[in-house]
Protein backbone atom coordinates (compact mmCIF):
# COMPACT_ATOMS: atom_id res chain seq x y z
CA UNK A 1 0.00 0.00 0.00
CA UNK A 2 1.67 3.26 -1.07
CA UNK A 3 -1.25 5.31 0.74
CA UNK A 4 -1.53 8.85 -0.76
CA UNK A 5 1.08 9.89 -3.13
CA UNK A 6 1.35 13.12 -4.74
CA UNK A 7 3.48 14.21 -8.11
CA UNK A 8 5.12 16.12 -8.19
CA UNK A 9 6.90 16.82 -5.33
CA UNK A 10 7.90 20.49 -6.44
CA UNK A 11 7.62 22.93 -9.18
CA UNK A 12 8.17 26.57 -10.13
CA UNK A 13 5.65 28.61 -12.40
CA UNK A 14 5.92 31.76 -13.98
CA UNK A 15 2.50 33.87 -13.18
CA UNK A 16 -0.33 33.13 -15.89
CA UNK A 17 0.89 29.50 -16.33
CA UNK A 18 -1.41 26.98 -15.57
CA UNK A 19 -0.74 23.69 -13.95
CA UNK A 20 -2.05 20.46 -12.71
CA UNK A 21 -1.09 18.25 -9.38
CA UNK A 22 -2.39 15.29 -8.84
CA UNK A 23 -3.32 12.83 -6.14
CA UNK A 24 -4.07 9.53 -6.02
CA UNK A 25 -4.60 6.99 -3.06
CA UNK A 26 -4.75 3.46 -3.16
CA UNK A 27 -7.05 3.03 0.06
CA UNK A 28 -10.23 2.98 -1.55
CA UNK A 29 -10.97 5.82 0.28
CA UNK A 30 -14.72 8.10 -0.26
CA UNK A 31 -13.47 10.90 0.71
CA UNK A 32 -10.43 13.14 -0.87
CA UNK A 33 -8.73 17.00 0.51
CA UNK A 34 -6.90 19.75 -0.55
CA UNK A 35 -5.16 21.81 1.83
CA UNK A 36 -2.07 24.56 1.17
CA UNK A 37 0.00 25.27 4.35
CA UNK A 38 1.62 28.55 4.61
CA UNK A 39 4.06 29.62 7.70
CA UNK A 40 1.85 30.94 10.24
CA UNK A 41 -1.75 29.46 9.04
CA UNK A 42 -1.95 26.13 9.44
CA UNK A 43 -3.43 24.01 7.18
CA UNK A 44 -6.33 25.55 5.17
CA UNK A 45 -8.60 23.70 2.72
CA UNK A 46 -9.04 24.63 -0.41
CA UNK A 47 -11.79 22.02 -2.08
CA UNK A 48 -12.67 18.17 -1.23
CA UNK A 49 -14.68 15.30 -2.60
CA UNK A 50 -17.19 13.39 -1.17
CA UNK A 51 -17.13 10.90 -3.85
CA UNK A 52 -16.25 9.85 -7.39
CA UNK A 53 -17.98 12.64 -9.53
CA UNK A 54 -18.04 15.29 -6.86
CA UNK A 55 -16.65 18.17 -5.35
CA UNK A 56 -16.89 21.10 -2.89
CA UNK A 57 -15.34 24.27 -2.46
CA UNK A 58 -13.26 24.80 0.99
CA UNK A 59 -12.28 27.76 2.88
CA UNK A 60 -10.07 29.11 0.07
CA UNK A 61 -11.01 27.96 -3.31
CA UNK A 62 -10.41 31.15 -5.21
CA UNK A 63 -8.06 30.45 -8.24
CA UNK A 64 -8.55 26.76 -7.86
CA UNK A 65 -10.51 23.81 -9.82
CA UNK A 66 -10.56 20.16 -8.88
CA UNK A 67 -11.74 17.09 -10.05
CA UNK A 68 -12.52 13.68 -8.94
CA UNK A 69 -13.35 11.54 -12.50
CA UNK A 70 -11.93 8.31 -10.89
CA UNK A 71 -12.61 7.53 -6.92
CA UNK A 72 -8.68 7.20 -6.16
CA UNK A 73 -7.43 10.33 -8.03
CA UNK A 74 -7.86 14.42 -6.78
CA UNK A 75 -6.91 16.53 -9.18
CA UNK A 76 -6.08 20.33 -8.34
CA UNK A 77 -5.56 22.60 -11.09
CA UNK A 78 -3.95 26.30 -11.18
CA UNK A 79 -5.32 28.02 -14.45
CA UNK A 80 -3.24 30.85 -14.08
CA UNK A 81 -1.04 31.00 -11.15
CA UNK A 82 -0.55 33.83 -8.90
CA UNK A 83 2.84 34.45 -6.38
CA UNK A 84 -0.24 34.31 -3.86
CA UNK A 85 -0.54 30.25 -4.32
CA UNK A 86 3.02 30.08 -3.64
CA UNK A 87 2.66 27.45 -1.19
CA UNK A 88 3.24 23.89 0.03
CA UNK A 89 -0.03 21.63 -1.05
CA UNK A 90 -1.03 18.71 0.70
CA UNK A 91 -3.57 16.03 -0.76
CA UNK A 92 -5.69 13.65 2.31
CA UNK A 93 -8.08 11.13 2.34
CA UNK A 94 -10.21 9.99 4.39
CA UNK A 95 -12.36 6.26 4.45
CA UNK A 96 -15.56 6.94 5.53
CA UNK A 97 -18.12 9.41 7.22
CA UNK A 98 -17.98 7.74 10.75
CA UNK A 99 -13.98 8.06 10.64
CA UNK A 100 -12.35 11.27 10.92
CA UNK A 101 -9.71 10.46 10.61
CA UNK A 102 -7.17 12.15 7.13
CA UNK A 103 -4.29 10.58 5.82
CA UNK A 104 -1.67 12.60 4.29
CA UNK A 105 0.23 12.89 1.61
CA UNK A 106 4.00 13.82 1.48
CA UNK A 107 3.59 17.41 -0.71
CA UNK A 108 3.84 19.43 -3.12
CA UNK A 109 5.77 22.29 -2.81
CA UNK A 110 4.61 25.19 -5.40
CA UNK A 111 6.72 28.41 -6.12
CA UNK A 112 5.35 30.72 -8.13
CA UNK A 113 7.47 33.75 -9.72
CA UNK B 1 -15.70 29.25 10.87
CA UNK B 2 -14.78 27.84 13.84
CA UNK B 3 -11.00 28.13 14.93
CA UNK B 4 -9.05 25.88 17.28
CA UNK B 5 -6.35 28.26 19.56
CA UNK B 6 -3.48 25.84 19.72
CA UNK B 7 -0.61 26.44 22.61
CA UNK B 8 1.85 26.58 22.80
CA UNK B 9 3.14 28.08 19.29
CA UNK B 10 6.59 26.56 19.90
CA UNK B 11 8.89 24.41 22.61
CA UNK B 12 12.03 24.40 23.35
CA UNK B 13 13.08 21.23 25.95
CA UNK B 14 15.71 19.27 26.69
CA UNK B 15 15.63 15.52 25.96
CA UNK B 16 14.30 13.57 28.63
CA UNK B 17 12.14 16.16 29.27
CA UNK B 18 8.04 15.41 29.77
CA UNK B 19 5.69 18.01 27.06
CA UNK B 20 2.54 19.34 27.24
CA UNK B 21 0.57 21.12 24.44
CA UNK B 22 -3.05 21.87 24.43
CA UNK B 23 -5.80 22.94 21.68
CA UNK B 24 -9.16 25.02 22.74
CA UNK B 25 -12.13 26.09 21.11
CA UNK B 26 -14.95 27.88 21.84
CA UNK B 27 -17.98 25.99 20.48
CA UNK B 28 -18.27 21.94 21.48
CA UNK B 29 -16.04 19.54 18.93
CA UNK B 30 -17.11 15.59 18.67
CA UNK B 31 -14.11 14.44 17.64
CA UNK B 32 -10.23 15.65 18.07
CA UNK B 33 -7.40 14.40 16.28
CA UNK B 34 -3.63 15.20 17.10
CA UNK B 35 -0.86 15.02 14.10
CA UNK B 36 2.98 15.41 13.67
CA UNK B 37 4.28 16.96 10.63
CA UNK B 38 8.32 16.66 10.19
CA UNK B 39 10.20 18.67 7.79
CA UNK B 40 9.16 17.98 4.04
CA UNK B 41 6.70 15.94 5.28
CA UNK B 42 2.63 15.44 5.38
CA UNK B 43 1.24 15.11 8.31
CA UNK B 44 0.85 11.97 10.21
CA UNK B 45 -2.29 10.87 12.38
CA UNK B 46 -0.90 10.11 15.87
CA UNK B 47 -3.83 10.05 17.97
CA UNK B 48 -7.82 10.10 17.42
CA UNK B 49 -10.56 10.56 20.16
CA UNK B 50 -14.21 10.47 20.17
CA UNK B 51 -15.61 10.54 23.30
CA UNK B 52 -15.83 13.53 25.65
CA UNK B 53 -13.58 12.26 28.66
CA UNK B 54 -11.10 9.36 26.47
CA UNK B 55 -7.44 9.22 27.28
CA UNK B 56 -5.94 7.46 24.37
CA UNK B 57 -2.39 6.41 24.28
CA UNK B 58 0.11 5.66 21.70
CA UNK B 59 3.58 4.61 23.41
CA UNK B 60 5.09 7.62 24.76
CA UNK B 61 2.25 9.87 23.85
CA UNK B 62 -1.05 10.29 25.50
CA UNK B 63 -4.28 12.83 24.79
CA UNK B 64 -7.04 13.47 26.13
CA UNK B 65 -10.98 14.82 24.88
CA UNK B 66 -11.86 17.60 27.51
CA UNK B 67 -14.77 16.93 29.08
CA UNK B 68 -16.10 19.94 28.37
CA UNK B 69 -15.59 19.02 24.74
CA UNK B 70 -14.11 22.26 24.01
CA UNK B 71 -10.65 21.00 24.50
CA UNK B 72 -7.93 18.67 23.72
CA UNK B 73 -4.48 18.22 25.45
CA UNK B 74 -1.60 16.26 24.25
CA UNK B 75 1.40 14.79 26.60
CA UNK B 76 4.77 13.34 25.59
CA UNK B 77 6.54 11.81 28.01
CA UNK B 78 10.82 11.03 27.78
CA UNK B 79 11.74 13.29 25.08
CA UNK B 80 13.63 12.56 22.72
CA UNK B 81 15.31 14.22 19.67
CA UNK B 82 12.97 12.67 16.83
CA UNK B 83 10.24 13.79 18.65
CA UNK B 84 11.19 17.19 16.91
CA UNK B 85 7.92 18.78 14.25
CA UNK B 86 5.09 20.40 14.41
CA UNK B 87 2.33 18.91 16.25
CA UNK B 88 -1.32 19.90 14.79
CA UNK B 89 -4.49 19.53 16.51
CA UNK B 90 -7.52 18.72 14.29
CA UNK B 91 -11.16 18.68 15.18
CA UNK B 92 -14.92 18.09 13.94
CA UNK B 93 -17.60 20.19 15.39
CA UNK B 94 -20.80 18.97 13.95
CA UNK B 95 -21.11 21.79 11.20
CA UNK B 96 -19.47 19.76 8.15
CA UNK B 97 -19.28 16.09 8.73
CA UNK B 98 -16.91 16.39 5.95
CA UNK B 99 -14.45 19.11 7.06
CA UNK B 100 -12.05 18.95 9.93
CA UNK B 101 -10.79 22.18 11.82
CA UNK B 102 -6.59 22.51 11.87
CA UNK B 103 -5.07 24.30 14.78
CA UNK B 104 -1.92 26.48 13.89
CA UNK B 105 0.46 23.74 15.49
CA UNK B 106 3.14 23.54 18.21
CA UNK B 107 6.38 23.71 16.99
CA UNK B 108 8.37 21.11 19.13
CA UNK B 109 12.26 21.60 19.40
CA UNK B 110 14.54 18.51 21.49
CA UNK B 111 17.97 19.74 22.64
CA UNK B 112 19.38 16.53 23.02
Amino acid sequence: NAGVTQTPKFRVLKTGQSMTLLCAQDMNHEYMYWYRQDPGMGLRLIHYSVGEGTTAKGEVPDGYNVSRLKKQNFLLGLESAAPSQTSVYFCASRKELAAYEQYFGPGTRLTVT
Amino acid sequence: GQQLNQSPQSMFIQEGEDVSMNCTSSSIFNTWLWYKQEPGEGPVLLIALYKAGELTSNGRLTAQFGITRKDSFLNISASIPSDVGIYFCAGNSGGSNYKLTFGKGTLLTVNP
